[in-house]
């Protein structure tokens, strides 16, 4: 199957400051890609779907100028957790669509999550 | 909304043993897919089996196979012989199709461990 990279996969940083997060689709072109947060023990829940060239959609009570998603190219989404705090610490994952891929509505491929931890 | 619920948050089963996974979801849509995902402790999210909701025959991947009950609303997952490699997180998940933008609603999950 298609491979899809986050980097980093771990991140350490003080509260206030803001941390990047990219999402790379290595053998396809990605038109949309979206971003989970998972909790210690818990499942993964959408914060926003991502398509290239245009803005994200938010689902709902995520906070759009605290995580900043971009979408400028068919290979890269970057997610920037803005003037994080340590209740932002959690697992980002993100998945990205293979327009090309058989099965239902393209399938979509997950990178390997990337760990925040905010002192 | 739709809404994925999986009522076993840990089960165990022995090596070479079969065991069933649970899974129920509330829509009111009459087409959708379901989904099995495997997530081992590495993290790394990946898919263990999907059935199509206007597919009667339940799908099957080797020692993967699904039980999909459309009236009840119940998707379980059945793995057989089962390997120490198959102890990980098992999330259901929904997705409604609507295009590119297609979601997916995953369950809260069940923690299964293979023992010797």
């Amino acid at each position: 199957g298609a491979v899809v990279s986050q980097h980093p996969s771990r991140v350490i940083c003080k509260s206030g400051t803001s941390v990047k997060i990219e999402c790379r689709s290595l053998d396809f072109q990605a038109t949309t890609m979206f971003w989970y947060r998972q909790f210690p023990k818990q499942s993964l829940m959408l914060m926003a779907t991502s398509n290239e060239g245009s803005k994200a959609t938010y689902e709902q009570g995520v906070e759009k100028d605290k995580f900043l998603i971009n979408h400028a190219s068919l290979t890269l989404s970057t997610l920037t957790v803005t003037s994080a705090h340590p209740e932002d610490s959690s697992f980002y994952i993100c998945s990205a669509r293979d327009p090309w891929a058989g099965g239902p509505e393209n399938e979509q491929f997950f990178g390997p999550g990337t760990r925040l931890t905010v002192l | 909304a739709q809404t994925v619920t999986q009522s076993q948050p840990e089960m165990s089963v022995q090596e070479a043993e079969t065991v069933t996974l649970s899974c129920t979801y509330d829509t009111s849509e009459s087409n959708y897919y379901l989904f099995w995902y495997k997530q081992p402790p590495s993290r790394q999210m990946i898919l263990v089996i999907r059935q199509e909701a206007y597919k009667q025959q339940n799908a099957t991947e080797n020692r993967f196979s699904v039980n999909f009950q459309k009236a009840a609303k119940s998707f379980s997952l059945k793995i057989s012989d089962s390997q120490l490699g198959d102890t990980a997180m098992y999330f259901c998940a929904f997705m409604k199709p609507t295009g590119t933008a297609s979601k997916l609603t995953f369950g809260t999950g069940t923690r299964l461990q293979v023992t010797l």
